[in-house]
């Protein structure tokens, strides 16, 4: 039930751009986007639901495909403090406290 | 506002041995989860609380206990510490959901020799 992300790690140029997924094998009602850096807490990001917008601020935004079961999360123009670890988390129904997180995306962004 | 606040950030146990990881919020949110953190597995849920006094059971439990006397405190407790708990534990808070926005502490990092 564990949601499967890709890349497991990207490095980037600053200034590139980069995109995760987050793939579920189940209907999804929600995504979640946290950033952990190195040996630091987890921040959250943005939360897509089904049926709803895609979100975004500045240069980090999110998509939500419910019938692809996947979620993509897009980085423009890469800025050093990007560099982590993104995790996605998923729901498969509304208020159910049974999330699950993926293993992780590790983007590296060098000058 | 401190936030969330987990103690202690480093701890080295003994199989057998047990002890409680603290965890505080003063944000006033109701909800508080407990995580743990192992390399290649993602975070995983270990027990849960939707206010005070209410606590249920989340991916990975056993060998955990939790209690919520308070909406500020949600520490855990390790019974019989084994070398399979060996890990980075998160505390999470959240106002308007379990899952939504939820702010986490720093981690305790747990070694069981």
């Amino acid at each position: 039930q564990q949601p499967v992300q890709s890349p497991q790690a990207v490095i980037l140029r600053e200034g590139e751009d980069a995109v995760i997924n987050c793939s579920s094998s189940k209907a999804l009602y929600s995504v979640h986007w946290y950033r952990q850096k190195h040996g630091e807490a987890p921040v959250f990001l943005m939360i897509l639901l089904k049926g709803g917008e895609q979100k975004g601020h500045e240069k980090i935004s999110a998509s939500f495909n419910e019938k692809k079961q996947q979620s993509s999360l897009y980085l423009t123009a890469s800025q050093l403090s990007y560099s982590g670890t993104y995790f996605c988390g998923t729901e498969k129904e509304y208020n159910n406290n049974d999330m699950r997180f993926g293993a992780g995306t590790r983007l590296t962004v060098k000058p | 506002n401190a936030g969330v606040t987990q103690t202690p950030k480093f701890q080295v146990l003994k199989t057998g041995q047990s002890m409680t990881l603290q965890c505080a919020q003063d944000m006033n949110h109701e909800y508080m989860s407990w995580y743990r953190q192992d390399p290649g597995m993602g975070l995983r849920l270990i027990h849960y609380s939707v206010g005070a006094g209410i606590t249920d059971q989340g991916e990975v439990p056993n060998g955990y206990n939790v209690s919520r006397s308070t909406t500020e405190d949600f520490p855990l407790r390790l019974l019989s510490a084994a070398p399979s708990q060996t890990s980075v534990y998160f505390c999470a808070s959240s106002r308007d959901g379990l899952y939504n926005e939820q702010f986490f502490g720093p981690g305790t990092r747990l070694t069981v020799l």
